[in-house]
């Protein structure tokens, strides 16, 4: 198993809150992505990072940011929580040329009130 | 557009074969991925079609016609533990991936 871990794995906050979801490797990948998944959606891609402090944004950014100040973290902020962003999200990860071959961390799980 | 069309449920009996199919329209097309996902855990990869024909796995094979723009995942001598969603993903030139919103799929003794 790739060693990815996703913290906090649940987790209830309230509308308008800001809300940090943290994605650590072990493996040394460079490719790091962030997705939500919601009933009758596959996996929707939020953000993703090709290096150390080097972003883009995905399909429904809008509403997140990210960060990636080492390798092995990946940061995925909620400014302002909206009960539109309870999901579950995963965190993903790859090498370069390798790119269909995504490794995904366990979830987690939010519920916005 | 772009788009991933794939059956939203299948059932088959245990023993016997399934095939899950997905047909696409996209831009800048490098290949096709299939996940499997059983509930509440994570995706896994099962395979990756680049190029035309059929790629196999075990039990599992995916297949990828890309003139057809559409793509397979075979599933042999089902067992109950398959019973998962399945989705299929295309990577485009920026080496993301597209996931379609997957099938579920139900083994039954």
């Amino acid at each position: 198993d790739a060693g990815i871990t996703q913290s906090p794995r649940h987790k209830v906050t309230e509308t308008g809150t800001p809300v940090t979801l943290r994605c650590h490797q072990t493996e040394n990948h460079r490719y790091m992505y962030w997705y939500r998944q919601d009933p009758g959606h596959g996996l929707r891609l939020i953000h993703y990072s090709y290096g150390v402090k080097d972003t883009d944004k995905g399909e429904v950014s809008d509403g997140y940011s990210v960060s990636r100040s080492k390798t092995e973290d990946f940061l995925l902020t909620l400014e302002s929580a909206t009960s539109s962003q309870t999901s579950v999200y995963f965190c993903a990860i790859s090498d370069p040329g390798v790119g269909e071959t995504q490794y995904f961390g366990p979830g987690t799980r939010l519920l916005v009130l | 557009g772009q788009s991933l069309e794939q059956p939203s449920e299948v059932t088959a009996v245990e023993g016997a074969i399934v095939q899950i199919n997905c047909t696409y329209q996209t831009s800048g097309f490098y290949g096709l991925s299939w996940y499997q996902q059983h509930d509440g855990g994570a995706p896994t990869f099962l395979s990756y079609n680049a190029l035309d024909g059929l790629e196999e796995t075990g039990r599992f094979s995916s297949f990828l016609s890309r003139s057809d723009s559409y793509g397979y995942l075979l599933l042999q001598e089902l067992q109950m533990k398959d019973s998962a969603s399945y989705f299929c993903a295309w990577m485009d030139s920026s080496y993301k991936l597209i996931f379609g919103s997957g099938t579920r799929l139900l083994v039954r003794p």
